[in-house]
């Protein structure tokens, strides 16, 4: 069974540049997680997916952030425009209460810098 | 803000020693309790967990240990090795049915060969 996919898996951008991550969670998997992980630090939940329901997304920076989950699928997490304060690394995680008693599971993650 | 803290935020282990890892969460809505292994450039891999009705659980060289009353729980690694030097980061998941895990800072385990 494959993993949970994200790309692209480096990203280097200018300050006030947009800049787009997606996300395949694992087949089957209803639920989806958008976090960031600063240096060092343990990852911070941005927005959760029921399907294609942002069921939680009180973390996320609205201002400048979007996320979108067509289809209940594949997610797409938005940043426009970039600030400096914004590099981390993005992770995406996925789970089911059927398959995987909600057990997450996480992706490589794709590690943003702002220049 | 439901926290979860860790300690140490770092440690240094011999090769052959035993890693103990301490997490402490502040109320009782959690109903599950993972941790996390991450190696530099990858995604946390889920390495053990446990549910609050269990005292320990053991899986090859990692236990976990739950006081529920004191509302800790602990990873032990025995017999560290050099390849289990990474970041470990435990969490715990919300009973509100909405599986919102709160992660900790994390621990960085060197296990000096």
């Amino acid at each position: 069974e494959a993993g949970v996919v994200q790309s692209p898996r480096y990203k280097i951008i200018e300050k006030k540049q947009p800049v787009a991550f997606w996300c395949n969670p694992i087949s089957g998997h209803n639920t989806l997680y958008w976090y960031r992980q600063n240096l060092g630090q343990g990852p911070e939940l941005l927005i959760r997916y029921e399907n294609e329901e942002a069921v939680d997304d009180s973390q996320l920076p609205k201002d400048r952030f979007s996320a979108e989950r067509l289809k209940g699928v594949d997610s797409t997490l938005k940043i426009q425009p970039a600030e400096l304060g914004d590099s981390a690394v993005y992770l995406c995680a996925s789970s089911s209460r059927e398959r995987s008693r909600g057990t997450q599971y996480f992706g490589p993650g794709t590690r943003l810098t702002v220049l | 803000q439901q926290q979860v803290k860790q300690s140490p935020q770092s440690l240094i282990v011999q090769k052959g020693g035993i890693s103990i890892i301490n997490c402490a969460y502040e109320n009782t809505a959690f109903d599950y309790f993972p941790w996390y292994q991450q190696f530099p450039g990858k995604g946390p891999a889920l390495l053990i967990a446990i549910r609050p009705d269990v005292s320990e659980k053991k899986e090859g060289r990692f236990t976990i240990s739950f006081n529920k009353s004191a509302k800790q729980f602990s990873l032990h690694i025995m017999d560290s090795q050099p390849g289990d030097s990474a970041t470990y980061f435990c969490a715990a998941r919300s009973t509100s049915g909405t599986y919102k895990y709160i992660f900790g800072t994390g621990t960085r385990l060197k296990v000096l060969a």
